[in-house]
Order: C-alpha cells, then structure tokens, then sequence
C-alpha cells in the first residue's frame, strides 16, 4: 500500500535552515508528481510546493518563494523540502503528498518549530 | 489567488442526521484539460487529511457511500447523508485548478 513518511523536523532559530525527507513505498514513486503542504498549529491547510516526476520542474506558494527548495530522489524514491532564512510563521507540521493537484495520498506529517 | 469559501465553519448534527458543507471559489475551478480540480479532505482530531472526494464527485476507495460531492464551476456541496460518530473532524475544500493551490479555512463537524 502507498506509504508517505516524513522526517526531519525540529526545533530551528529563526534565520536557521532545516531539511525535510519525505520516504515513499508502495506505489512508481518517479511517476508522480510529489507536493509539501503544511499546517501551522490550530489553523488550516496551506499548500507549500509541488515538483514534477523529472525534478525539472517546481512551484512554490509566495510565502516561500526564495525561501523554500523542493527536490526529489527518484532512485531513492524521496523528496525533499530545504527550507533556508525560516521564520516565526513557518512553524507548522509539514506533510508531503501524493500529486500535484489531487493530493490522493498524504504522510503523518512532521513538526517544525521556528523560535528563538 | 483563488479565494475557498466554506459555510458554515462550525456544524453541529445529530448522530443519523444528513450535513451539508458548502464550499465557493472566487474564480471558475473548470480547468484548460476539462476537469475540475476541486477535492475534499476530512481530517479527523490527531490525524492526517485524508482525501474524500476528488475532481468535484468521484469518492475514494474506501469511503463510505454516505459522502457525496456535488456542484460546478464556482459552486460545490459535500453532503453526508446520516453523520456517524467516526465523521467527526474538519473537512476541508481544496482547488488544484489554478496554482497556487488553495484550501478552505475548514469546517468543524461535531456531534450535538
């Protein structure tokens, strides 16, 4: 069955840098599209990036742009978000999915806590 | 950015009553291959989102035929036809037509 799961996070200093895994089984991991999408505590879902199945090409929501970096391993079957300059409001349990604009399958998701 | 409407934002039913969730985009969802991108997600308390509906009505493998999706264009409707305890959660609206993709703020659903 399709598994999503996410490691990586943590407790960062704003400004610091932190990078995501995100392991896939269960299903061709290179021939989908692989999206983050995230979830600051208490409040609702804001999608983050997605990444197409060549890793050739990437978008990103504009509160991350610059910021934010998607990548994937197809060989190793991972993604990967470097997230670089992280702030206050970048605190939230970070999920990747499965897809681009359908999100069929998500992960249990990984806490990052940006704070001083 | 398309804006995600979703009505009401606290719903309280009684166990084996229908609900209704009622979700409006600021712009059409229709996209340029013909399908609408407009997915629902519950997540219940502690858990992950999990995908309900997908492209406006299609249900997923697994979920009960009490959930239904409806509507078109700007306009869209998740219907349970008799809430059971296990539906208590958020469930969310999501548009994948038009990048960025966008989410409801979330609906509550809690039994009376």
């Amino acid at each position: 069955q399709v598994q999503l799961a996410e490691s990586g996070g943590g407790l960062v200093k704003p400004g610091g840098s932190l990078r995501l895994s995100c392991a896939a089984s269960g299903f061709t991991f290179s021939d989908h599209y692989m999206s983050w999408i995230r979830q600051a505590p208490g409040k609702g879902l804001e999608w983050v990036s997605y990444i197409n199945t060549g890793g050739t090409f990437t978008n990103y929501a504009d509160s991350v742009k610059g910021r934010f970096t998607i990548s994937r391993e197809n060989a190793n079957n991972s993604l990967y978000l470097q997230m670089n300059s992280l702030r206050a409001e970048d605190t939230a349990v970070y999920y990747c999915a499965r897809t681009a604009r359908l999100f069929d399958y998500w992960g249990q998701g990984t806490l990052v806590t940006v704070s001083s | 950015d398309v804006v995600m409407t979703q009505s009401p934002l606290s719903l309280p039913v009684t166990l084996g009553q229908p609900a209704s969730i009622s979700c409006r985009s600021s712009q059409s969802l229709v996209y340029s291959d013909g399908n609408t991108y407009l997915n629902w997600f519950q997540q219940r308390p502690g858990q992950s989102p999990r995908r309900l509906i997908y492209k406006v009505s299609n249900r997923d493998s697994g979920v009960p035929d009490r959930f239904s999706g409806s509507g078109s264009g700007t306009d869209f409707t998740l219907k349970i036809s008799r809430v059971e305890a296990e539906d208590v959660g958020v469930y969310y609206c999501m548009q994948g037509t038009h990048v960025m993709f966008t989410f409801g703020q979330g609906t509550k659903l809690e039994i009376k």
